[in-house]
């Protein structure tokens, strides 16, 4: 597999309930972005890693959501808590290494809140 | 003032006809631009790069970066109906190199 791989590609969950999705980057890619999308917007930074360590998280990360990417490989993004304005498309990119700033995004994880 | 700046549309053209999609940013110090197209209910597929000054060709697209007027668009020539989908544009202004996106341009394309 070449690309950017995202699971799941779609959840369905009530209000108050957690989730946890799954990013796993193109090997070797050093960053790993995490991007949110809400309809008719554009793709809105959340969090980003350089290898294992968090470098920057944006202030749309609330308390309610954790991101973490252990041995610098996969990521896992939690939202815990959630909220009917959690519903969203969230994105995945990668990139080979800080500098290289072309940015490959995977499918995409769906989520619907109820 | 949004970051960045897109024209929402729709545009419409057609078959064959030149699409032009315009794109401001407002921080000066951004260093680089994207081109990313997004079919509806997929993630964003890269075009196009640039990071100087002048035009910069791939195929039938074509951007064109302006730093003093802080204008990048994206020509497309020949448009095909496949090319219907939403053109984001996306800057990086920082060294965490996180893309700052514009709402998207829905350009659709009539056989």
């Amino acid at each position: 597999d070449t690309g950017v791989s995202q699971d799941p590609r779609h959840k369905i969950t009530k209000r108050g309930q957690n989730v946890t999705f799954r990013c796993d980057p193109i090997s070797e890619h050093n960053r790993l972005y995490w991007y949110r999308q809400t309809l008719g917007q554009g793709p809105e930074f959340l969090t980003y890693f350089q290898n294992e360590a968090q470098l920057e998280k944006s202030r749309l990360l609330s308390d309610r959501f954790s991101a973490e990417r252990p041995k610098g490989s996969f990521s896992t993004l939690e939202i815990q808590r959630t909220e009917q304005g959690d519903s969203a498309m969230y994105l995945c990119a990668s990139t080979p290494w800080a500098g290289q700033e072309t940015q490959y995004f995977g499918p995409g994880t769906r989520l619907l809140v109820l | 003032q949004k970051e960045v700046e897109q024209n929402s549309g729709p545009l419409s053209v057609p078959e064959g006809a030149i699409a032009s999609l315009n794109c401001t940013y407002s921080d000066r110090g951004s260093q680089s631009f994207f081109w990313y197209r997004q079919y509806s209910g997929k993630s964003p597929e890269l075009i196009m790069s640039i990071y100087s000054n002048g035009d910069k060709e791939d195929g039938r697209f074509t951007a064109q970066l302006n730093k003093a007027s802080q204008y990048v668009s994206l020509l497309i020539r020949d448009s095909q109906p496949s090319d219907s989908a939403t053109y984001l544009c996306a800057v990086i202004k920082g060294s965490q190199g996180n893309l700052i996106f514009g709402k998207g341009t829905k350009l659709s394309v009539k056989p």
